[in-house]
């Protein structure tokens, strides 16, 4: 099956402009999250949604960071304006909704660096 | 905040010989789980464990799994220089609740 497509592989943008992250998640996945992970930590959770509606954005900040899954398929994050500690890897991750736990399968990230 | 902390961050084997990682974590869970991640990419699910399982094989891999002291392994038998990548454990944010939580990572350098 094909994996979890992300666009771009890499942006390269000043702070204060904005930038947008791309995602098409597996087929059928429900369920759709973006993380962050700055360099030399683990992934952080920024949002999750269900279908077309957000679940979780309590860690998004959303003073400066968006996201949408419209139709409940391909998904964008957006930061606008962008700051230096932006930089990071954008990875967006998607599983099977339901009672029993299942792994969930990431996209190769965008690499964002924030000049 | 990170629910996992693996142990030791950074590990360098000779090729062939067995690595071992551990992960340590605070709350509850009814699943662990382990993924791989290649320098530069995407992260990749290794394998799960469930609460009522103490051991768990997948090919080279095997998870041991500890409730009662909050606590995982992860061992990669008879190593190869592609195991090279840095390995996360993750695990839900509570009893139930389907949203992972990722550790640091332990770094694990295979030299050939």
């Amino acid at each position: 099956e094909a994996g979890v497509a992300q666009s771009p592989r890499y942006k390269i943008i000043e702070k204060r402009q904005s930038v947008a992250f791309w995602c098409n998640p597996i087929s059928g996945h429900a369920t759709l999250y973006w993380y962050q992970q700055i360099l030399g930590q683990g992934p952080k959770l920024l949002i999750q949604f269900q279908n077309n509606g957000v679940v979780d954005d309590s860690q998004l900040p959303k003073d400066r960071f968006s996201a949408e899954r419209l139709k409940g398929v391909d998904s964008t994050l957006k930061i606008q304006p962008a700051k230096l500690e932006d930089s990071a890897v954008y990875l967006c991750a998607s599983t099977v909704w339901g009672q029993r736990p299942y792994g969930y399968t990431f996209g190769s990230g965008t690499r964002l660096t924030v000049v | 905040s990170q629910q996992g902390e693996e142990d030791p961050q950074a590990l360098s084997i000779q090729e062939g010989e067995n690595a071992t990682m551990n992960c340590s974590y605070k709350t509850s869970i009814n699943n662990l789980q382990w993924y791989r991640q290649n320098s530069g990419r995407g992260l990749v699910h290794l394998i799960l464990i469930r609460s009522n399982e103490r051991e768990k094989h997948s090919g080279r891999l095997r998870v041991t799994l500890d409730t009662s002291k909050k606590s995982s392994s992860l061992l990669i038998t008879a190593s190869r220089a592609a195991d090279t990548a840095s390995y996360f454990c993750a695990t839900p944010r509570g009893f139930g609740n389907e949203k992972l939580t990722f550790g640091t990572g332990t770094r694990l350098t295979i030299i050939p």
